[in-house]
C-alpha cells in the first residue's frame, strides 16, 4: 500500500491480559520501526526489522514484549501480561533504507485498565 | 481531556507571522536531524530533514537552522497558516547508537497554535 497501515486503532485491555498490534508497512519498504508515545509527547523507540529480520531491539523490554514481521504477513507486536504503564500509543513506521525517511502509520492506542 | 500531568512547551502565533521553534540535542554524534509535524490523532509527519555537514536547508515555506557548536537546531516557518497548529518534534539520529540502525531519539515537542 501507499501507508503505513496500522490495526486497531484502539485497544482496551486488562491489567494483566495480552495485547497485539498489527502494522502493514509500504509496499517496497524493507525497513520497520516500532515506537512507543506516552502522553502524546516522548516517543520512545521499541524495536527495528530489515525485511523479517530483528536489525535493532535495544529499545524493547525483554521480559513482556516481542515483535515479528513474517513473509507476506503484516508486522506485529505483542504484549504479554499488559501493565497499567503500557498506555500509550504504539507506532509503526517503514523506510525504503535503514537511514532513509521514516513514513509513520496513525499509531494504534492502547489503553490498560 | 488531556491527561493529568501533560506539558508541553507552547507557542502561539498570530496567522501570517513567523514562527521560530527551537530543539536543543545532546548527543554530539548525531550526523542526521529531521522535523516532525504530528497532528492530533494521526502519526509524525516529516517535514524536513538536515545533515550535519550542513548548517541550513530550505524548504517550502520552512527553513532549518543546525547550530552543532551549542547542539541546537530550529525550525522555522515562514507566514503561519492555522494549517500549521500542531505539536512539532526535533529528531535526532546517531549511526553508532544501538545496533546502528539509525533509530531516532526524539525531542520532546512543542505545539504551535495559530491565532486567526
Amino acid at each position: 500500500g501507499e501507508e503505513v497501515a496500522q490495526t486497531p486503532k484502539h485497544l482496551v485491555r486488562g491489567e494483566g491480559q495480552k495485547a497485539k498490534l498489527y502494522c502493514a508497512p509500504i509496499k517496497g519498504h524493507s525497513y520497520v520501526f516500532w515506537y512507543q508515545q506516552v502522553l502524546k509527547n516522548e516517543f520512545k523507540f521499541l524495536i527495528s526489522f530489515q525485511n523479517e529480520n530483528v536489525f535493532d531491539e535495544t529499545g524493547m523490554p525483554k521480559e513482556r514484549f516481542s515483535a515479528k514481521c513474517l513473509p507476506n504477513s503484516p508486522c506485529s507486536l505483542e504484549i504479554q501480561a499488559t501493565k497499567l504503564e503500557d498506555s500509550a500509543v504504539y507506532f509503526c513506521a517503514s523506510s525504503q533504507s535503514k537511514a532513509g525517511e521514516l513514513f509513520f502509520g496513525e499509531g494504534s492506542r492502547l489503553t490498560v485498565l | 481531556g488531556e491527561s493529568v500531568g501533560l506539558h508541553l512547551p507552547t507557542l502561539s502565533v498570530q496567522e501570517g507571522d513567523n514562527s521560530i521553534i527551537n530543539c536543543a540535542y545532546s548527543n554530539s554524534a548525531s550526523d542526521y536531524f529531521i522535523w516532525y509535524k504530528q497532528e492530533s490523532g494521526k502519526g509524525p509527519q516529516f517535514i524536513i530533514d538536515i545533515r550535519s555537514n550542513m548548517d541550513k536547508r530550505q524548504g517550502q515555506r520552512v527553513t532549518v537552522l543546525l547550530n552543532k557548536t551549542v547542539k541546537h537546531l530550529s525550525l522555522q516557518i515562514a507566514a503561519t497558516q492555522p494549517g500549521d497548529s500542531a505539536v512539532y518534534f526535533c529528531a535526532e539520529t546517531d549511526p553508532y547508537s544501538g545496533a546502528g540502525s539509525y533509530q531516532l531519539t526524539f525531542g520532546k515537542g512543542t505545539k504551535l497554535s495559530v491565532i486567526p
